[in-house]
């Protein structure tokens, strides 16, 4: 099993649905949670860290299931802009650098 | 409002010839990173350095080599490159590892023939 793992997609939605991504993980000692946003050809972005409560930030949701050892991305609304691969990011906290990126979700947001 | 810069941003180059790729951060960031990048298999970190004088292997090391002599750069070297180094590589620096965000720079799409 992989440490992180995605559901590579591509998931293709009309403007104004609602998608949701889950990120499953292996390692329960993981720590810090992280969504990034990479666009065809561009460097990855952070797109929003992901807090043990849940947290939102306009349009988009993270949450965090540590008993069954996922995260997930919630986007409301989905816009054209949209468009892109959304990584997720594990930080275990076993010592030693153990960061871990997610191969990414594709997401395509139609008119 | 730099941030992370990496040159070069292109290069091509024949199997067998070495470079440098460079990674400069100007937001006083103590860890810094080399990833590539290559289709479907996501970010694979080659090294990365915890500070200043410190470097130490990632996951996918081999052919390549890095030095970070000041705090704000990372470089990366290729002895002698292969085809199989055809990739894009990303930078990234952090203040720290956990609870900490990486900030990437826009990438050097490199091909060796």
């Amino acid at each position: 099993r992989k440490e992180v793992e995605q559901d590579p997609g591509p998931f293709n939605v009309p403007e104004g649905a609602t998608v949701a991504f889950n990120c499953t993980y292996s390692n329960s000692a993981s720590q810090s949670f992280f969504w990034y946003r990479q666009d065809c050809r561009k460097e990855p972005k952070l797109l929003m860290s992901v807090y043990s409560s849940g947290n939102e930030d306009g349009r988009f949701t993270a949450q965090l299931n540590r008993a069954s050892q996922y995260i997930s991305l919630l986007i409301r609304d989905s816009k054209l802009s949209d468009s892109a691969t959304y990584l997720c990011v594990v930080i275990p906290n076993t010592g030693g650098f153990k960061t871990i990126f997610g191969a990414g979700t594709r997401l395509f947001v139609k008119a | 409002n730099a941030g992370v810069t990496q040159t070069p941003k292109f290069r091509v180059l024949k199997t067998g010839q070495s470079m440098t790729l460079l990674c400069a951060q100007d937001m006083n960031h103590e860890y810094m990173y080399w990833y590539r990048q290559d289709p479907g298999m996501g970010l694979r970190l080659i090294h990365y350095s915890v500070g200043e004088g410190t470097t130490a292997k990632g996951e996918v090391p081999d052919g390549y080599n890095v030095s970070r002599l000041k705090k704000q750069n990372f470089l990366l070297g290729l002895e002698s490159a292969a085809p199989s180094q055809t990739s894009v590589y990303f930078c990234a620096s952090s203040y720290g590892e956990f609870n900490q965000p990486q900030h990437f720079g826009d990438g050097t799409r490199l091909s060796i023939l």
